[in-house]
């Protein structure tokens, strides 16, 4: 069955700019998470999404947001982009009850 | 708070050589821990998991031990290939939470060569 798939692959934002990411599940995943990785701070967690609910957040500023519908498709928001932004943005699903994450390939996003 | 600590990288072996990476936890409880993988321009993959104390996971020849008394899961493998050559990732996932808040390692760079 297909993975997760995340759209754009890449981005180019300018700052002050905002962006809209988007992540699809495996079929039959409920829980949707989001991470962000760099180089200097490694992969962190933004925060987790399960039946449309936020169920677990990171500690990232409230310019990162995010939503899940109800097909468990999720997107995160970055508004107000700002240069340390650019990274390379995770998303990973899992089943319910289960704690294996399977993730997608990633959107890179480099903001200048 | 939970984290996760990992051997620094780059690691270079020849091929068919040992390895190991070290990784130790800490969390209270028992965290689920994980090892993933990533090879350039991918995402990560689920390489191994343990969920309690004494679980040995295993996938591909890499093995680890969940070990309470010393918060370690050491990844190991016997023999590298040079396909084995990618960024390996430990993480946890913290006791009695739902979901998949995953804290990772720093990741370790493995070089392998012919």
């Amino acid at each position: 069955k297909a993975g997760v798939t995340q759209t754009p692959r890449y981005l180019i934002k300018t700052r002050g700019q905002q962006v809209t990411l988007s992540c699809s599940p495996i079929s039959g995943h409920r829980s949707v998470s989001w991470y962000q990785q760099t180089p200097g701070q490694g992969l962190q967690f933004l925060f987790e999404y399960f039946s449309e609910t936020q169920r677990n957040k990171g500690n990232f500023p409230g310019r990162f947001s995010g939503r899940q519908f109800s097909n468990s498709r999720s997107e995160m928001n970055v508004s107000t982009l700002e240069l340390g932004d650019s990274a390379l943005y995770l998303c990973a699903s899992s089943f319910q009850g289960s704690n294996e994450a399977f993730f997608g390939q990633g959107t890179r996003l480099t903001v200048v | 708070g939970n984290s996760v600590t990992q051997m620094e990288g780059p690691v270079t072996l020849s091929e068919e050589a040992f390895l190991t990476i070290n990784c130790t936890y800490t969390a209270t409880g028992y965290p689920s821990l994980f090892w993933y993988v990533q090879y350039p321009g991918e995402g990560l993959q689920l390489l191994l998991k343990a969920t309690k104390a004494d679980d040995k996971g295993s996938n591909k020849g890499f093995e680890a031990t969940y070990r309470k008394e010393t918060t370690s899961f050491h990844l190991e493998k016997g023999s590298v290939q040079v396909s084995d050559s990618a960024v390996y990732f430990c993480a946890l996932s913290g006791p009695n939470q739902a979901g998949t808040a995953l804290i990772f390692g720093k990741g370790t760079t493995l070089s392998v060569s012919s």
